[in-house]
């Protein structure tokens, strides 16, 4: 199993600020992904964190709002930038397992209200 | 384009009571399968996974099946407490290191 610290567990922000939510994984995975839920809702995927190179973004979402880095194998930050009282939401940072079952695994979220 | 779907979407139920969730999915081609727990406001916590070849997977009180032919998937949670109370959640995943595409959720009010 891998176990996630992710920080802040929760934030209230100005519009127009940019809050980084950063990830660190206890072992070495092959991927990340950060996910957003807003309230009410189901997970949806922002990206696909890769190391070493740029981020792949899933449809609706793009690097300047939300960039991302993965400097290695274990840690990756996302960037909620010029936020607006839309971006409230729990963002949630996901590794796949090593391993035959790769299993997925998530963090405890970050709660951000933006005001 | 793969789509999940969990119905109930919420449920309540006395105590003690046996209870089964429903996780539809509509290609069949996956990977594996995942059932997730939720409390408010808080992260996912892994209940089971079922590898795409497999038809069960059980942890305690949890029994988890898969027919991936019908692209159907049920929880079933035996004598429910009131710690059972969350937000269930059904996940697929197409490939290995394929992204996992969420249902909505059933929502789960165990009733003392």
């Amino acid at each position: 199993s891998a176990v996630i610290s992710q920080k802040p567990s929760r934030d209230i922000c100005q519009r127009g600020t940019s809050l980084t939510i950063q990830c660190q994984v206890d072992s070495q995975v092959t991927m990340m992904f950060w996910y957003r839920q807003q309230p009410g809702q189901s997970l949806t995927l922002i990206a696909t964190a890769n190391q070493g190179s740029e981020a792949t973004y899933e449809s609706g979402f793009v690097i300047d709002k939300f960039p991302i880095s993965r400097p290695n194998l274990t840690f990756s930050t996302l960037t909620v930038s010029n936020m607006s009282p839309e971006d409230s939401s729990i963002y949630l940072c996901s590794v796949l397992s090593w391993g035959r079952n790769t299993e997925a695994f998530f963090g405890q979220g970050t709660r951000l209200t933006v005001v | 384009k793969q789509e999940v779907t969990q119905i109930p979407a919420a449920l309540s139920v006395p105590e003690g009571e046996n209870l089964v969730l429903n996780c539809s999915f509509t290609d069949s081609a996956i990977y594996n399968l995942q059932w997730f727990r939720q409390d408010p406001g808080k992260g996912l916590t892994s209940l089971l996974l079922i590898q795409s070849s497999q038809r069960e997977q059980t942890s305690g009180r949890l029994n988890a099946s898969l027919d991936k032919s019908s692209g159907r998937s049920t929880l079933y949670i035996a004598a429910s407490q009131p710690g059972d109370s969350a937000t269930y959640l059904c996940a697929v995943r197409r490939g290995r290191d394929d992204k996992i595409i969420f249902g909505k959720g059933t929502r789960l009010h165990i009733l003392p």
